[in-house]
């Protein structure tokens, strides 16, 4: 069966520092992979999405950046956090568009 | 884009009673999930219904494609249902879920 994973589950950074956080996926090839943020407890903001290796589709500019470099594996970062960039951000694939999505657990992320 | 609008905003219950949760989508759509997002911010998947009704225990789910709305029942309501329920939706050629600002759901004892 399928797995997605995210690490790591809570982060607490300062303004200005860099960030990496790692989404993987098990048990699939080729999947869609898909970043979300949610500011303020309700709604999801997709930011990024990729339908194969080295394929990034951008929702949102922002001082966020994302990359595929392996195939199950979707890397979100940043080079200067900003206070506005805190929230939960949670991971998200499928097999292919219209198949059903399924989530990992989220990390945390708290500028200060 | 495809708009999704989710009703009521937010819902107090007490335990042991049924719900409706309404989801409008502007749009055709190919695919249609509905989420339950529990306390600790985990997504559970309840459906994958693009169109047509399923039924988990007490939760069951209706999608009605052409007039462009899903709904969703809970039935013997329990204090652990409480959270935030998200429909969301694919448009067609879209590659990727629009979600609605969901509905909070609290279920008092």
């Amino acid at each position: 069966s399928q797995t997605i994973h995210q690490w790591p589950a809570t982060l607490v950074q300062p303004v200005g520092s860099p960030l990496s956080l790692e989404c993987t996926v098990e048990g699939t090839s080729n999947p869609n992979l898909y970043w979300y943020r949610q500011a303020a407890g309700r709604g999801l903001q997709l930011l990024f999405y990729s339908v194969g290796i080295g394929q990034i589709s951008s929702e949102v500019p922002q001082n966020l950046s994302a990359s595929r470099p392996q195939d199950r594996q979707f890397i979100l970062s940043s080079k200067k956090l900003l206070l506005s960039d805190s929230g939960f951000y949670l991971c998200a694939w499928r097999e292919d568009s219209y198949n059903e999505q399924f989530f990992g657990p989220g990390t945390r992320l708290t500028v200060l | 884009g495809i708009q999704v609008e989710q009703s009521p905003p937010d819902l107090i219950l007490q335990e042991g009673a049924n719900s409706t949760l309404r989801c409008n989508f502007s749009d055709s759509v190919n695919n249609l999930q509905w989420f339950h997002q529990n306390p600790w911010g985990q997504l559970i998947n309840l459906f994958y219904i693009p169109s047509g009704t399923k039924q988990n225990g007490r939760l069951s789910a209706t999608t009605v494609a052409t007039e462009r709305y899903s709904l969703l029942y809970i039935s013997s309501s329990q204090t652990t249902d409480s959270g935030v329920y998200f429909c969301a939706v694919e448009g067609q050629g879209a590659q990727k879920l629009v979600f609605g600002q969901g509905t909070r759901l609290t279920i008092n004892p």
